[in-house]
């Protein structure tokens, strides 16, 4: 069973655009996160969510916004895209403050 | 704000030879935790080892070991009897305990390790 999953895979969408990238994790852990992969594989967080509190890094645009609808599942939503926007997308989950975070296979998302 | 320098792009190694990765970081925080990942080809981020400061002794995972100096804040992957499996790209990641833990971690930009048959 995979532990942390996401939806869709690979994702080529138009400027301007609205897409949503889902994230379901099975293994009860209480933190989830996003994070972007950029063309020059450098991972940066962008969000994190633990007991219903989101700590957005301050670089992100508001045009991302994620979305829990309960504790197992942390969704993506990307409105008006742009050509910058364009990225491997990965969600990981974390079984609390301190430990390590396990990742999900990642969504490549092409705007064109 | 803590950063993560992993100062070799690349590396090439002989299969069945030793490699080390080197990494280095900036905090001015006494307690972290510290993390080698690996994303091969499929580019799925696979956890290889973990270090928290606290712990003098060196982690080990099998193959894979770490040289933990924190006087020095390097954090060093030494992969033994390198494997044809252990291509792919090597991050190395801090993870602060302060602000709740929620912050994430703070990813070095990547080795790229080549293994030679």
């Amino acid at each position: 069973d995979t532990a942390v999953s996401q939806t869709p895979k690979y994702l080529v969408t138009q400027m301007g655009n609205d897409k949503s990238i889902k994230c379901e994790q099975n293994l009860g852990h209480d933190t989830m996160y996003w994070y972007k992969q950029d063309s020059k594989k450098f991972l940066k967080i962008m969000f994190s969510y633990n007991n219903k509190e989101l700590i957005i890094n301050e670089t992100v645009p508001n045009r991302f916004s994620p979305k829990s609808p309960d504790k197992a599942h942390l969704n993506l939503h990307i409105n008006s895209l742009e050509l910058g926007d364009s990225a491997v997308y990965f969600c990981a989950s974390s079984p609390g403050l301190y430990y390590e975070q396990y990742f999900g296979p990642g969504t490549r998302l092409t705007v064109t | 704000a803590q950063t993560v320098t992993q100062s070799q792009p690349e590396m090439s190694v002989q299969e069945a030879e030793t490699v080390t990765l080197s990494c280095t970081y900036d905090t001015s925080e006494s307690d972290y935790y510290l993390f080698w990942y690996k994303q091969p080809p499929s580019r799925q981020m696979i956890l290889v080892i973990r270090q928290e400061a606290y712990k003098q002794q060196n982690a080990t995972e099998n193959r894979f070991s770490v040289n933990f100096q924190k006087a020095a804040k390097s954090f060093s992957l030494k992969i033994s009897d390198s494997q044809l499996g252990d291509a792919a790209m090597y991050f190395c990641a801090y993870r602060s305990p302060s602000g709740g833990g929620a912050d994430g971690l703070t990813f070095g930009k990547g080795t790229h390790l080549i293994i030679q048959p």
